[in-house]
């Protein structure tokens, strides 16, 4: 079982550029989520998705979007791209009865 | 809306010593304390919830307990081991919104 499948792994990007991190799930999980990783800061929520079709905004959602096309695939797009952005980024889903969140194996960005 | 502070930021124990890792939350009326345990290179995965209508509660070498009235709750660890070693997050579920905030993070060392 996969679980989910974030890509890329890691990606050195030049600042003003457009960049969409990938995220899949087989879990057939109806929440979505994405958070950033950054020492010190913990984990902070930038978008999420309670189901297919609808999308939040989370703690930290400026300079990101996010779609929610399918229960399966939740990407996240930078549309121009800011050092401050450089994280590792997570992407998590859960199921609705236990709350427990499974998480991706992380995408780190450098912006540079 | 909630705010989780965990304390201390790095923590390094001999094998074989518990560990204790404490953690407060602002939303009186938050319900559920997960903690997660993040090895390095990898996503976190749970390890170990407790809900607000149980004191304490523990699965062979951890345990974590939950003070409502003063809002804090910890993660204790005995007789650790080397593979303990880890960055370990404590969270909270918003009471409106039903999203988890993550608390800084601690990193735990166990020195063989």
């Amino acid at each position: 079982i996969a679980g989910i499948t974030q890509a890329p792994t890691s990606q050195i990007l030049a600042a003003g550029r457009r960049m969409t991190l990938r995220c899949t799930q087989d879990m057939r999980h109806n929440a979505m989520y994405w958070y950033r990783q950054d020492l010190g800061l913990g984990l902070r929520l930038i978008h999420y998705s309670n189901t297919a079709g609808t999308t939040g905004k989370g703690e930290v959602p400026d300079g990101y979007s996010v779609s929610r096309a399918n229960t399966d695939d939740f990407p996240l797009t930078l549309a121009s791209a800011v050092p401050s952005q450089t994280s590792v980024y997570f992407c998590a889903s859960s199921a609705e009865n236990t709350g427990e969140l499974f998480f991706g194996e992380g995408s780190r960005l450098t912006v540079l | 809306g909630e705010n989780v502070e965990q304390h201390p930021s790095t923590l390094s124990v001999q094998e074989g010593d518990s560990a204790v890792i404490k953690c407060t939350y602002s939303d009186s009326a938050s319900n559920y304390f997960p903690w997660y345990k993040q090895e390095l290179g990898k996503g976190p995965q749970l390890i170990i919830d407790i809900r607000s209508n149980v004191g304490e509660k523990k699965d062979q070498r951890i345990a974590v307990t939950l003070n409502k009235t003063a809002k804090h709750f910890s993660l204790h660890i005995t007789e650790t081991q080397p593979e303990d070693s880890a960055v370990y997050f404590c969270a909270a579920r918003e009471s409106y919104g039903n999203k988890l905030v993550f608390g800084a993070g601690t990193i735990l060392r166990v020195k063989s």
